[in-house]
């Protein structure tokens, strides 16, 4: 059974800290990972999207991306009160029909 | 305006009653997909379709029936026999793009009463 696993949280940071969320996963197969930002009662939306091993940018977020030792993060630099939700992983294997496998997600609460 | 709509936003059943939920895309997109997502659990497929004419059960497809007539459309038909049917149910959609990431639709909530 692939499974992708997170910590369910809920992880509480102060404003302006830096938050990090972390992944694993368990099919070494696996290719591409993503993170999606979903509020209460919305739609997850896409965050950012990692293929290579290291480090990946995209304004205040930053993911990693760690193949040898199956995990993939997601730090979110000076938090947000708006940046409260919870965080999902995803993950795709090469051979699996262009499915996602998810995660069940990570709440964040980030405080004024 | 591009995207994914999902309709109706709320809706509510009567128990033993068939319902379907429609979505819709017009961002050309080959692949579409249904989720299903209750409280404290992730997102768990339902079907998935490929191309036009197409479409596998994902992990809890009974209860479920789709169809795949046109590549804009991949409605969903909640049946009687699904046993526990309230929930948040996603459409999403996948393209060729360099990512290829799921995009989402707004969602229906469905209620079973």
């Amino acid at each position: 059974q692939k499974e992708v696993e997170q910590n369910s949280g809920p992880l509480s940071v102060p404003e302006g800290a830096i938050a990090s969320l972390n992944c694993t996963y368990s099919d070494r197969g696996s290719q591409s990972f993503f993170w999606y930002r979903q509020y209460s009662g919305k739609s997850p939306e896409l965050i950012m999207f990692i293929y290579s091993n290291g480090d990946k940018e995209d304004g205040r977020f930053t993911a990693q991306l760690n193949k040898a030792s199956q995990y993939v993060s997601l730090l979110i630099r000076d938090s947000q009160p708006s940046d409260s939700a919870t965080y999902l992983c995803a993950v795709e294997n090469a051979g699996n029909n262009r499915k996602l496998i998810w995660g069940l997600g990570t709440s964040l609460a980030v405080n004024p | 305006d591009g995207g994914i709509t999902q309709s109706p936003k709320y809706l509510f059943r009567k128990e033993g009653q068939n319902v379907t939920l429609s979505c819709e895309q017009n961002l050309n997109h080959d692949a579409m997909y249904w989720y299903r997502q209750d409280p404290g659990q992730g997102l768990r497929l339902i079907y998935y379709s490929q191309i036009v004419n197409d479409f596998q059960k994902g992990d809890i497809a009974e209860g479920y029936s789709v169809s795949r007539e046109k590549k804009e459309s991949f409605p969903l038909t909640v049946t009687s026999a699904q046993k526990n049917p309230t929930a948040f149910y996603l459409c999403a959609t996948r393209g060729r793009t360099i990512g290829n990431e799921q995009f989402f639709g707004p969602g229906t909530r469905l209620t079973v009463l």
